[in-house]
């Protein structure tokens, strides 16, 4: 079967550095995506990656590695703002969209 | 974990037709379901939330009346593109809330998605 695996919940402080991790076995393979979603909002788009290696783009980047089936998120010099669900989902071989769980993250002062 | 799912996954129709996409819980009920729209590599654009057994609540500069939403029971909603045209080509996307759940009750549950392209 298709799964992602993402953590429920993660804790940071503010200004730290904080990794989300998301693995994932799909019936193929056509993109990550991370969205960002705060609570009562729709989920915004943080970034693709489709190729293996990372992606930088200004306090958030994304990594990929196809091989190993896995990704992460990394947001950097964290903010209150930054206190959201993140999700991650793979486009398949059929180009449906693969859900994790989402992980929650608090930021705390 | 639970699952949404979506029918049909793909699907192309003539231009002035219209078409019915489910979106269903299968696992858990949902009183709360949302339609999105995503043009690729963007963020999910909230449509309407559609609340069992009442009217959707559709987004400003959503058209009630080509956007048909219908949630007749607690595992399904239906949202039917009516006379459709290509420029409604998209992919169109559903979640739902389980409110049973004991944790977070924001936490909204992602459907496949359905490819609409209308030619």
């Amino acid at each position: 079967g298709q799964n992602i695996d993402q953590p429920t919940e993660m804790t940071a402080t503010e200004g730290a550095i904080v990794q989300i991790n998301c693995t994932y076995q799909t019936s193929g393979f056509n993109g990550l995506f991370w969205y960002q979603q705060h609570a009562g909002e729709a989920p915004t788009f943080l970034s693709y990656n489709v190729l293996d290696g990372l992606e930088e783009k200004g306090r958030f980047s994304s990594f990929l590695s196809r091989s190993k089936g896995y990704s992460y998120l990394l947001l950097k010099e964290l903010q209150m703002k930054d206190s959201a669900s993140y999700l991650c989902a793979v486009l398949d071989s059929n180009y449906q969209l693969i859900w994790g769980a989402g992980t929650k993250l608090i930021i705390k002062p | 974990g639970a699952v949404v799912s979506q029918h049909p996954s793909w699907v192309i129709c003539k231009s002035g037709t219209s078409v019915k996409i489910e979106c269903r819980s299968l696992d858990f009920q949902a009183t709360t379901m949302f339609w999105y729209r995503q043009f690729p590599k963007q963020s999910l654009m909230l449509m309407a939330t559609s609340n069992e057994g009442s009217k959707a609540t559709y987004e400003q500069g959503v058209e009630k009346d080509k956007f048909l939403i219908n949630h007749a029971s607690l595992t399904l909603s239906t949202l039917t593109v009516t006379s459709a045209h290509p420029e409604d080509s998209s992919f169109y996307i559903c979640s739902a809330r389980d409110l049973a759940s004991g944790r977070d009750t924001d936490t909204q549950y992602f459907g496949p998605g359905t490819r609409l392209t209308v030619l």
